[in-house]
């Protein structure tokens, strides 16, 4: 069975700093992707970064970036520099090769930017 | 540039109402999908749609049945609502490769209140 867990119902985060949202994924597929979406209060979901369990790298999109740990099974986004406009909810899904064109999602964690 | 068009954005209905949401979207993309996004629950499948012609069950399909009307379109449809319904309602596309890093793009979701 698939999962994705997200165990920080809400974080906060001074402005310009740094912060990581954690995602943990449980799944017996060798090959699978982890996804990011932001959503903020206006309602829709916005597509931030992709990894691949095959990639070598941490995924890198402008400020989020991807902290990629194979045998832990975690996926944890960071957003460098935070600005007021990150404050969202934040979304991590994952896409495993025996599920298609299944995804799962986490239950979202709540980001607010602190001035 | 519309991507996924959903509609309508809001509704209230009565119980035992039926209704069905239109989902339309213009990328050409093989993959749609109906989603529920509940309060601390995430984002959980309903029904989704591989391709032109076939519709398989997600993880709380019951009480929704769905049409894959052509490549573009792919409704949702509640035969007779019940408050446990409540919710809001995304639709969403993607590309066929299943094991690409291509995300899944989302209409803006429809609000629905059943009384």
């Amino acid at each position: 069975a698939q999962k994705i867990t997200q165990t920080q119902p809400g974080m906060f985060v001074q402005e310009k700093e740094a912060v990581t949202l954690d995602c943990t994924y449980d799944t017996s597929d060798q090959s699978y992707g982890l996804f990011w979406y932001k959503q903020p209060s206006s309602g829709e979901m916005i597509f931030l970064i992709y990894q691949g369990s095959y990639d070598e790298q941490n995924a890198t999109e402008g400020r989020y970036s991807l902290n990629f740990q194979k045998a832990r099974k975690s996926a944890n986004l960071v957003i460098s520099a935070s600005q007021l406009g990150d404050s969202a909810m934040y979304f991590c899904a994952m896409r495993g090769a025996n599920t298609g064109n299944q995804f799962y999602f986490g239950t979202g964690t709540s980001l607010t930017v602190i001035p | 540039n519309a991507g996924v068009t959903q509609t309508p954005k809001f509704q209230v209905l009565k119980t035992g109402q039926s209704m069905t949401l239109q989902c339309a979207q213009d990328m050409n993309h093989n993959s749609m999908y109906w989603y529920r996004q509940d309060p601390g629950m995430g984002l959980r499948l309903i029904y989704y749609s591989a391709s032109e012609g076939t519709t398989d069950k997600g993880e709380v399909p019951n009480g929704y049945n769905v049409s894959r009307l052509n490549k573009r379109e792919f409704s949702l449809r509640l035969e007779s609502a019940a408050p446990s319904q409540t919710s809001v309602y995304f639709c969403s596309a993607r590309t066929k490769d299943y094991y690409s890093n291509q995300p899944q793009h989302f209409g803006d979701g429809t609000r629905l209140s059943i009384l």
